[in-house]
């Protein structure tokens, strides 16, 4: 099976830049899809096809992919970005999800 | 507004079945996939199965086929996640989220509030 690795963890203080990397095989020849979810809440998309951001979502959010590493990218972090992030890509016609990364902004 | 809303929390002991629902508005539910994913406490997103409503198509994880079923009712815009035998192990919040297409890929957009299910004697 295909499987996504994301770090369990990441800090960062406000107004710095947030990177969330999500690793497996030959990534980058796959899409990359980002979700935000804050607790008690649904997630919510952010990226899209590697580098799109939905309506509504702020510009600060970017992503990209290549290699075997799809990366969230979260310029000048708000205390509202604090939550987790989880990765999403297709393989073989089926869903996998990386185990999420817990964003903390102190 | 495209959204999806889901049936209220459940309690059920160890053996008993259970069917949940996720009704789609704001657009065509026959013609967008619908995902279930589970969220057990304090864990990541796994994704179970999906379904497209306009032919009850179905797919499932590998690791949910077979312990689960999926279904829909078209005319009521609505999808169905199901059990006939729960376990303490099935204890985890469900949600249903549509699948946005693109080619064999897609994103999911948006997401149902999710249901608890909690299944303890």
């Amino acid at each position: 099976s295909y499987d996504l690795t994301q770090p369990p963890s990441v800090s960062v203080s406000p107004g710095q830049t947030a990177s969330i990397t999500c690793s497996g095989d030959k990534l980058g020849d796959k899409y990359g899809f980002w979700y935000q979810q804050k607790p008690g809440q649904s997630p919510v998309l952010v990226i899209y096809l590697d580098n799109r951001r939905p309506s509504g979502i702020p510009e600060r959010f970017s992503g990209s992919n290549s290699g075997d590493t799809a990366t969230l990218t979260i310029s000048g972090t708000q205390a509202m970005d604090e939550a987790v992030y989880s990765c999403q890509a297709w393989d073989s016609s089926t869903v996998v999800f990386g185990g999420g990364t817990k964003l903390t902004v102190l | 507004e495209v959204q999806l809303v889901q049936s209220g929390a459940e309690v059920h002991q160890p053996g008993e079945s259970l069917k949940i629902s996720c009704t789609g508005s704001g657009y065509d539910v026959s013609t967008s996939w619908i995902a279930w994913v589970r969220q057990m406490p304090g864990k990541g997103l796994e994704f179970m199965g999906i379904i497209y409503p306009g032919d009850s198509d179905t797919r499932y994880s590998p690791s949910f086929q077979g312990h689960v079923t999926i279904s829909a009712d078209k005319s009521i815009s609505t999808a169905y996640l199901q059990w006939s035998s729960l376990k303490a192990s099935d204890t985890a919040i469900y949600y249903c989220a549509r699948r946005v297409v693109y080619g064999d890929h897609g994103w999911f957009d948006p997401w149902g509030q999710g249901t608890l299910v909690t299944v303890s004697s």
